[in-house]
């Protein structure tokens, strides 16, 4: 199972939004409704941003947004802000055999 | 409030077996899956594999032959083993639980913990 193809970075000013694309296969992206995302800062253990697509978990603003069309699931960042700034990572689940995959990453800066 | 924390050697010697352990507090770790991801230095997040308390574990297929995942239930434990570890086992290792209904997105994570492989 191959990681889910994630854009190396993205960037964005203060109050502008940015979106973040994960790209896989009919066989975990496409194939589910469970990508989920993760904002990782440096030397911080992964939080969960999205789940299932585009619900939000208890605490997360509603300035990040999941959605999905096809293979491949995109977030997007509004509004940003300087603590946005961090890496994001993609997962979905991939079937029974092998059920998580994750995305190569997105580092996103704030200009 | 769910809280992982991972423990364990940060220094394992190529060849031999890689042995951390997760220990959860705030939840049971009889309900939900519990899974061990690791991210080598500058690298991206790899999934190892999970266990479930019943015995049901899953492992990534490119580490299989060398992982086992194990529980203390009386401890609210789980454990890993990667054996024959190699330079390439370096990594930042994390317990997670996978939560939600779906069990499909790890919503607890450890803090995480430097393994490095190396004489």
């Amino acid at each position: 199972q191959s990681a889910l193809t994630q854009p190396p970075s993205a960037s964005g000013s203060p109050g502008q939004s940015v979106t973040i694309s994960c790209t896989g296969t009919s066989s975990d992206v496409g194939g589910y409704n469970y990508v989920s995302w993760y904002q990782q800062h440096p030397g911080k253990a992964p939080k969960l941003m999205i789940y299932e697509v585009s619900k939000r978990p208890s605490g997360v603003p509603d300035r990040f947004s999941g959605s999905k069309s096809g293979n491949t699931a995109s977030l997007t960042v509004s509004g940003l802000q300087a603590e946005d700034e961090a890496d994001y990572y993609c997962s979905s689940y991939a079937g029974s055999n092998n059920p998580y995959v994750f995305g190569t990453g997105t580092k996103v800066t704030v200009l | 409030q769910v809280q992982l924390q991972e423990s364990g050697p940060g220094l394992v010697k190529p060849s031999e077996t890689l042995s951390l352990t997760c220990t959860v507090s705030g939840g049971s770790i009889t309900t939900y899956y519990w899974s061990w991801i690791r991210q080598p230095p500058g690298k991206g997040l790899e999934w190892i594999g999970y266990m479930y308390y019943s015995g049901s574990n899953i492992y990534n297929p490119s580490l299989k032959s060398r992982v086992t995942i194990s529980v203390a239930t009386s401890k609210n434990q789980f454990s890993l083993r990667l054996s024959s570890v190699t330079a390439a086992d370096t990594a930042v290792y994390y317990c997670a639980r996978a939560g939600y209904d779906s069990q499909t997105a790890f919503d607890y994570w450890g803090q995480g913990t430097l393994v490095t492989v190396s004489s």
